[in-house]
């Protein structure tokens, strides 16, 4: 087993560019679920999914998009990218939709995007 | 908002040594876990524990949570420099079974 594999792992762009950041995991997690970490403010949730074709928002969701077309994928875009988004990103997945708190969650090794 | 916030920010001890971090939190949750991130890596789960739970052991780790305190302490005993990462609690955000939220995380260095 992967796990959860992020792509890419590094990214400049520059404002107003878009992209995507992919997720992938292999465990047939029903729950999954973008972060960004940026320094002195932890982990801050963006979106998450409770399996294919739902998703909702988190604590900053705004200028970003997600959708989830399968089980083990869940992408995330920036559809115009702004300075203030430069940061890691890091993606989670984890088994059941129930009681997600009762749960471990499995992460990637994080992209680090950084906008110009 | 943040839920949990740790405490120290910033901890460096000698190997050897035991290291206790402490995660406080804002409204009443029904689980707290902690977490390990290595410099570059992505958060590594270590303890999860219940509210109606006390204590926990995971190995050297040893995890307390004091609900009316609205507090969690993490001990490592017997550190290694291994052991030197950052650490983060995370719960269930009041009213939601589908977020958790982090703390801002203590960044422990042990010295060889």
């Amino acid at each position: 087993n992967a796990g959860v594999t992020q792509t890419p792992k590094f990214q400049v762009l520059k404002t107003g560019q878009s992209m995507t950041l992919q997720c992938a995991q292999d465990m047939n997690h029903e729950y999954m679920s973008w972060y960004r970490q940026d320094p002195g403010m932890g982990l801050r949730l963006i979106h998450y999914s409770v399996g294919a074709g739902i998703t909702d928002q988190g604590e900053v969701p705004n200028g970003y998009n997600v959708s989830r077309s399968t089980t083990e994928d869940f992408p995330l875009r920036l559809l115009s990218a702004a300075p203030s988004q430069t940061s890691v990103y890091f993606c989670a997945s984890s088994y059941s939709i129930i009681g997600v708190g009762a749960q471990p969650q499995h992460f990637g090794d994080g992209t680090r995007l950084s906008i110009l | 908002s943040q839920q949990g916030e740790e405490d120290p920010q910033a901890l460096s001890i000698q190997e050897g040594e035991n290291a206790t971090m402490n995660c406080s939190y804002k409204t009443s949750i029904n689980n707290l876990q902690w977490y390990r991130q290595n410099s570059g890596r992505g958060l590594v789960h270590l303890i999860l524990i219940r509210s109606n739970e006390r204590e926990k052991h995971s190995g050297r780790l040893r995890v307390t949570l004091d609900t009316s305190k609205k507090s969690s302490s993490l001990l490592i005993t017997a550190s290694r420099a291994a052991d030197t990462a950052s650490y983060f609690c995370a719960t269930d955000s009041g009213g939601s079974n589908y977020k958790l939220t982090f703390g801002k995380g203590t960044l422990l260095t042990v010295n060889p």
